[in-house]
């Protein structure tokens, strides 16, 4: 238990489906973040929100829209998804936006099917 | 080639072994950090580290900054060990992650 908590688990959806993940954390952090895990690729940084502004988008295709409305709640918006989009989806959160002085903590992962 | 490598990508051990994985970056960095991801996807932070050596339990992480290394070490292994282990190279407050090196210990 992280203290980040992200729903569904396990989500398949068809390509012109609309869906949303859903994170949150209540510890207090003021930045959260997007991650993107495929097979045998390094965890891909989508977005970053601190204090609820946007501070990076990773260049990431439209059909993936971020919000966060608090500090304690972010969500990524899905829709008509490709098939190379199936991966897990992971959400974290740090104290502040400088990595290097404090550790992430990352929830358990939205497995994401898409057909 | 990944700014950030690790190696070996897969190991196996057998219970009570020592483990050594190890993580070379290209970059110059802020910090490190290595986390531990369980087969059912959730990520775990074990260590962040600047500079020298830390120590938790079985597991020790160390890294050299002139030489661009760092290790994590694992001693007794247990089967409950068993993971994927990633580091992650803070530069500058960007995080460049290796792709994890497998871990399986054997009873």
């Amino acid at each position: 238990e992280t203290g980040v908590t992200q729903t569904p688990r396990h989500l398949v959806m068809g390509m012109t489906n609309k869906k949303s993940l859903k994170c949150e954390q209540h510890l207090g952090h003021n930045a959260m973040y997007w991650y993107k895990q495929s097979a045998k690729k390094p965890l891909e940084l989508m977005f970053v929100y601190n204090f609820k502004e946007q501070t990076e988008n990773n260049s990431v295709p439209s059909r993936f829209s971020p919000e966060c409305p608090n500090s304690s709640h972010l969500f990524l918006h899905l829709h008509t998804l490709q098939p190379e989009d199936s991966a897990l989806y992971l959400c974290a959160s740090s104290q502040d936006w400088s990595l290097a002085f404090g550790e992430l903590f990352f929830g358990e992962g939205s497995r994401l099917t898409v057909l | 080639k990944n700014e950030v490598e690790q190696s070996p990508q897969n190991l196996t051990a057998q219970e009570g072994e020592f483990i050594t994985i190890n993580c070379s970056y290209s970059v110059g960095i802020s910090a490190l950090h290595w986390l531990q991801q369980h087969p059912g996807g959730g990520i775990v932070s074990l260590f962040m580290l600047s500079s020298g050596k830390k120590k938790h339990g079985r597991l020790i992480a160390t890294i050299n900054i002139q030489e661009k290394h760092s290790s994590l070490h694992i001693t007794a292994s247990h089967p409950r060990d068993s993971a994927v282990y990633i580091c992650a190279a803070v530069s500058p407050d960007k995080l460049i992650f290796g792709t994890g090196t497998r871990l399986q210990v054997f009873p």
